[in-house]
């Protein structure tokens, strides 16, 4: 079946450092790929998506590029701030139609 | 537009009880998922309606676990009896089309504690 790696947490960084959360998955067909961001408190929401290959999703400072040769989604932004701290899942759907998500990667941002 | 509504927010029962979570779907949202969610773990899809009718339940345990939505609008979701291992946090989530690439948007969830 389907499954999505992403790296082990947490990831702490002082404020204005490089963020990259690595993402792997496994899938038959061609998957769409998204990151979900969870704030403390709070449900979980759509950071940003790609649903074919080289397709680069953005927001909100953070992208992510569909690397099909590689099979993964990793998600980067090139200066966090206090306020990117929360908890980061990777997810697929796929030909069954059925979403798939990673275990998440804590993320602690200091100043 | 108002969200996905969850309730409750929080319910602790003791093993072999019986529980229900309801979910209201964003209005005009097909598509509706039921996800659990361990602690450190992500959410894992137990079961997903299309209106009123079920895509998949493939990862429901079905000797405790039942769900409906009911016109295709609000769902339940019942543990019946309920075991240790199912304290978790469970998600509601809704899609504005079918079976396709599409956004989900999440319900702030319910925590179950079983004693």
């Amino acid at each position: 079946g389907d499954s999505v790696t992403q790296m082990e947490g947490p990831v702490t960084l002082s404020e204005e450092a490089f963020l990259t959360i690595n993402c792997t998955y496994t899938a038959t067909g061609y998957p769409s790929l998204f990151w979900y961001v969870q704030y403390p408190g709070e449900g979980l929401q759509l950071l940003l998506k790609a649903t074919k290959a080289d397709d680069k999703g953005s927001n909100k400072g953070f992208e992510a590029t569909y690397r099909k040769e590689t099979t993964s989604f990793h998600l980067e932004k090139g200066s966090v701030q206090v306020s990117d701290s929360a908890v980061y899942f990777c997810a697929l759907i796929g030909g069954s139609y059925i979403p798939t998500f990673g275990r998440g990667t804590s993320l602690i941002v200091h100043p | 537009e108002a969200g996905v509504a969850q309730s409750p927010r929080y319910k602790i029962i003791e093993k072999r009880q019986s529980v229900a979570f309801w979910c209201n779907p964003i209005s005009g949202h097909a598509t509706l998922y039921w996800y659990q969610q361990i602690l450190g773990q992500g959410p894992k899809l137990l079961i997903q309606f299309q209106n009123n009718g079920v895509v998949d339940d493939s990862q429901l345990p079905k000797d405790r676990f039942s769900a409906e939505r009911l016109k295709g609008v609000d769902s339940t979701l019942k543990i019946q009896p309920a075991k240790l291992e199912d304290s978790a946090v469970y998600l509601c989530a809704s899609s504005p089309e079918g079976q396709t690439y599409n956004e989900q948007f999440f319900g702030p969830g319910t925590r179950l504690t079983v004693l």
